[in-house]
């Protein structure tokens, strides 16, 4: 069955320094893999998307993420953090061989990122 | 920036009664998406609609719940009888949906809270 996993409910780090946000998921083909925040009382917000290619992809507001196909992880990244990257951070999958008019995507139970000044 | 909007912002209702949660997807979408969010749960996908018709339903979505896209720019979720278990956060989605475009990235509504009393 295709699903996505964040181990972590929370992340804490320091303004500045390096954060990472983890995500795995099963499916059963080459995934497409998605990240979105959540800012409080918004909706989700697109960052950045893996489809194919460099397995490094860069997105908004200077986060990354990078595809590792052998540990099927998608860890979003960012070198520096601010204090405004606080927020809800989802990772979805879209399984591909769902093909046609077929899209939904699959999430993950979402990371709190909390960034300390 | 063109924004999917979504209104209530937030509806309260009594079981058994109808609720209608309107979205206004971006313009040139051709995609639209449900999904909600059960406080504390996964976002979980109900619905897919192109060409005027749904593309894919999910197990959650159904006789209960309908979609339509009533004019050019509203697309609306029916739940013709609520439950207790229907409140969540409701999320409206549209994408281009070009041809080819498999992997296009879905933009999403601030979401309307539903509480069933």
């Amino acid at each position: 069955a295709q699903s996505v996993a964040q181990p972590e409910d929370q992340v804490n780090v320091a303004e500045g320094n390096p954060l990472t946000v983890k995500c795995t998921y099963s499916v059963s083909g080459n995934p497409y893999l998605f990240w979105y925040v959540q800012y409080p009382n918004r909706g989700l917000q697109f960052l950045l998307k893996y489809i194919t290619g460099d397995n490094l992809v860069k997105g908004s507001y200077g986060f990354e993420a990078e595809f590792n196909k052998s540990q099927t992880s998608f860890h979003l990244k960012k070198p520096s953090a601010l204090v405004s990257d606080s927020a809800l951070y989802f990772c979805a999958v879209r399984d591909p061989l769902n093909a046609g008019n077929n899209r939904k995507l699959i999430w993950g139970l979402g990371t709190s990122l909390a960034v300390n000044p | 920036e063109p924004e999917v909007t979504q209104t209530p912002s937030h509806q309260v209702t009594q079981m058994g009664q109808e609720v209608i949660l309107r979205c206004v997807p971006i313009s040139n979408h051709l995609y639209f998406y449900w999904y909600r969010q059960i406080l504390g749960q996964k976002v979980e996908f109900l619905v897919s609609f192109y060409n005027n018709e749904i593309s894919e339903k999910s197990e959650i979505f159904d006789d209960q719940f309908s979609v339509e896209r009533p004019d050019g720019s509203n697309f609306t979720l029916k739940i013709r009888s609520t439950k207790l278990e229907d409140s969540a956060m409701y999320f409206c989605a549209s994408s281009e949906g070009a041809s080819g475009a498999l992997a296009d990235t879905q933009y999403f509504g601030p979401g309307t809270r539903l509480t069933v009393l």
